[in-house]
């Protein structure tokens, strides 16, 4: 079976440009987490989504930050404009809802870097 | 609110021997699940073990267990007969909820763990 997959893997863009970071996450998973990992702040969980809908977005810094899942197969963390602060790992996971267990599976993760 | 504690930043072993890594957690949830990641220098986030609130035994998989002392809201990770590839960063996580109910998932600060030769 297909893992969680992100794209792009590496992303260098100068700052104030607008990026992008899609996931894909584990087909039958009903929850997807958003984390952004750094040397400073360790990892941080960003936004939930719970059946395609944001449940807790209060880890999102600021509001040059937006999440979305229009379906269950797909979700994107965006950042417009973005700053040399944002540099970091960006990870989305995706967790079952089965009686048998509820892990969280992440993706190899989205090395952002803002110049 | 969730927290996960990990109070060693990092810990040494000798090759084959065993090492214990610990995590204590604090929720009000009665039902919960605690997961042990693991991280190598390439990045990925590796899942390990997974025990849920309500498991009477221990969760073990293959060199890996989790020792769960629910009363004392603790749950180590013991590794049997490290390896060189252990070395990493570990992570113990907690999510609320069970099954149809999980949510949201809090992470600890992580141990570097470095397996010696």
């Amino acid at each position: 079976d297909a893992g969680v997959i992100q794209s792009p893997r590496h992303e260098v863009t100068e700052m104030g440009q607008e990026v992008t970071l899609r996931c894909k996450p584990i087909s039958g998973h009903n929850s997807l987490f958003w984390y952004r990992q750094t040397m400073m702040r360790g990892l941080e969980l960003l936004i939930y989504f719970n059946n395609n809908v944001p449940i807790d977005d209060s880890g999102m810094p600021e509001d040059r930050f937006s999440a979305k899942m229009p379906n269950a197969s797909f979700s994107t963390l965006k950042i417009q404009p973005s700053e040399p602060r944002d540099s970091a790992v960006y990870f989305c996971a995706s967790g079952g809802a089965t009686q048998s267990g509820n892990t969280i599976y992440f993706g190899e993760g989205s090395w952002l870097t803002v110049v | 609110a969730q927290k996960i504690t990990q109070t060693q930043p990092g810990m040494f072993v000798q090759e084959k021997e065993a090492v214990t890594l610990d995590c204590t957690y604090d929720t009000s949830d009665q039902s919960y699940g605690l997961f042990w990641y693991k991280q190598p220098s390439s990045g990925e986030m590796i899942f390990l073990i997974y025990q849920g609130s309500y498991d009477e035994q221990n969760a073990t998989e293959g060199r890996y267990s989790l020792n769960f002392q629910k009363a004392r809201k603790s749950a180590n990770l013991v590794i049997s007969a490290s390896q060189l590839g252990d070395s990493a960063m570990y992570f113990c996580a907690m999510r609320e909820g069970q099954g149809t109910n999980a949510g949201k998932s809090t992470f600890g600060d992580g141990t570097t763990l470095t397996v010696k030769p």
